[in-house]
């Protein structure tokens, strides 16, 4: 498989569910993303690790916690979610935070619902 | 705070037009603009970037433009055709910022056969 992946691709859950977010980049990159869509939003940073460090976190609600194990993979555990938190969550990733010439690398994204 | 706003937000052709996407930005002191395209329900592609030094890129049928004094950036498409329909999101980097991405709300196309 090739650039960043996602899984799973839909996720329903109810406020009281504990689930995680999977996000896989293929590309050799040092940093990646989690972003937050939502409806007649722009997109919104939640997290960024460089080197599996974390880098960015956009005062983003403790119900999100992020994970980055290795370079390779990054995850979103989610709990105890709002409505309000359902949208698409994307994963990006680039060479490094630091590359301004570099663009990012977008996965296809989390549709989120909760109920 | 930066902020960047797409005009317009929706914008319907029919096939074979050239048009205009805009994008403006409040603060001008960026590293670079670029212009992704997203389809329904997925991620994005990156199509443009344009570093803070240049004034425009151009690939295939598009060609973006930066003017960072005045905060705007156009993308043009040429001889528009229906699978170019999508949302397009114009998204800065901030100098202060690291390479943190600040996004429009994007413009919506629909070009119809």
């Amino acid at each position: 498989e090739t650039g960043v992946t996602q899984t799973p691709r839909h996720l329903v859950m109810g406020m009281t569910n504990k689930k995680s977010l999977k996000c896989e980049q293929h590309l050799g990159h040092n940093a990646m993303y989690w972003y937050k869509q939502s409806a007649k939003k722009p997109l919104e940073l939640m997290f960024v690790y460089n080197f599996k460090e974390q880098t960015e976190n956009n005062s983003v609600p403790s119900r999100f916690s992020p994970e980055c194990p290795n370079s390779s993979h990054l995850f979103l555990h989610l709990h105890t979610l709002q409505p309000e938190d359902s949208a698409l969550y994307l994963c990006a990733s680039s060479q490094d935070w630091g590359l301004t010439q570099e663009t990012q690398y977008f996965g296809p994204g989390t549709r989120l619902l909760v109920l | 705070k930066q902020e960047v706003t797409q005009i317009p937000a929706a914008l319907s052709v029919p096939e074979g037009e050239n048009l205009v996407l805009n994008c403006s930005f409040t603060d001008s002191a960026i590293y670079n603009l670029q212009w992704f395209r997203q389809d329904p329900g997925k991620g994005l592609t990156s199509l443009l970037l344009i570093q803070s030094s240049q004034r425009e890129q151009t690939s295939g049928r598009l060609n973006a433009s930066l003017d960072k004094s005045s905060g705007r950036s156009t993308l043009y498409i040429a001889a528009s055709q229906p699978g170019d329909s999508a949302t397009y999101l114009c998204a800065v980097i901030p100098s202060t910022s690291g390479s943190r991405l600040t996004f429009g709300e994007g413009t919506q196309l629909t070009v119809n056969p």
